[in-house]
């Protein structure tokens, strides 16, 4: 199984600052044959369903502010909150599907400072 | 609008068996491949299990904490799918959410039931 491991596993941002948090994989998960990343990333805010914000490690969901990018290639990515907001208060997965069983990240949980 | 609605959740001794339901709408249920992912309390999330369309062979595939206690199923006509779980543990106590599966992850979840295995 490919093992997916986040850092920090929490991070304090002030409102406006920039978050970042990074994501690992056990092994490579880009696809050759068509250069895509198998990589998404959820968005778990208190008391509710997680919720998918981007997928192929950089193409945000419809709907999902700017203010979120991701980034990376082979087995390291990253989640940019630019400027952070305070609805943006939750925990973050990432997972990959490049293969069965599809495996997620312990999460990182993002509060305000 | 995509709406995935769980029931089926509740106490249930160790060793005791629950069906959970999924009732999907405003999706063309046919050809999603349909996936469980659970949580326990304060943790993160786990992929359960999945089946596939029947256009892409109905085959299920399970994690390997639950392979050959839990069965996932769907019923076409009726746009549910079905996470059937026996011999259950007190591992198993989470909170079970219904996903669509496509080729970008797993893009609409529901509200989720949660299971409670104790004694």
């Amino acid at each position: 199984d490919i093992v997916m491991t986040q850092s920090p596993d929490s991070l304090a941002v002030s409102l406006g600052e920039r978050a970042t948090i990074n994501c690992k994989s056990s092994q490579n998960i880009l696809y050759s044959s068509n250069n895509k990343n198998y990589l998404a990333w959820y968005q778990q805010k208190p008391g509710q369903s997680p919720k998918l914000i981007i997928s192929w490690a950089s193409i945000r969901d419809s709907g999902v502010p700017d203010r979120f990018s991701g980034s990376g290639s082979g087995t390291d990515f990253t989640l940019t909150i630019s400027s952070l907001q305070a609805e943006d208060v939750a925990v973050y997965y990432c997972q990959q599907y490049f293969s069965t069983p599809q495996t997620f990240g312990q999460g990182t949980k993002v509060e305000i400072k | 609008e995509v709406q995935l609605v769980e029931s089926g959740g509740g106490l249930v001794k160790p060793g005791g068996s629950l069906r959970l339901s999924c009732a999907a709408s405003g999706v063309t249920f046919t050809n999603a491949w349909m996936s469980w992912v659970r949580q326990a309390p304060g943790k993160g999330l786990e992929w359960v299990g999945r089946v596939k369309s029947e256009a892409d062979g109905g085959t299920t595939d399970y994690a390997a904490p639950v392979k050959g206690r839990f069965t996932v199923s769907r019923d076409d006509s009726k746009n549910t799918l079905y996470l059937q779980m026996d011999s259950l543990g007190t591992e198993d106590t989470a909170v079970y959410f219904c996903t669509t599966e496509h080729s970008i992850g797993f893009d609409h979840w529901g509200q989720g039931t949660l299971v409670t295995v104790s004694s």
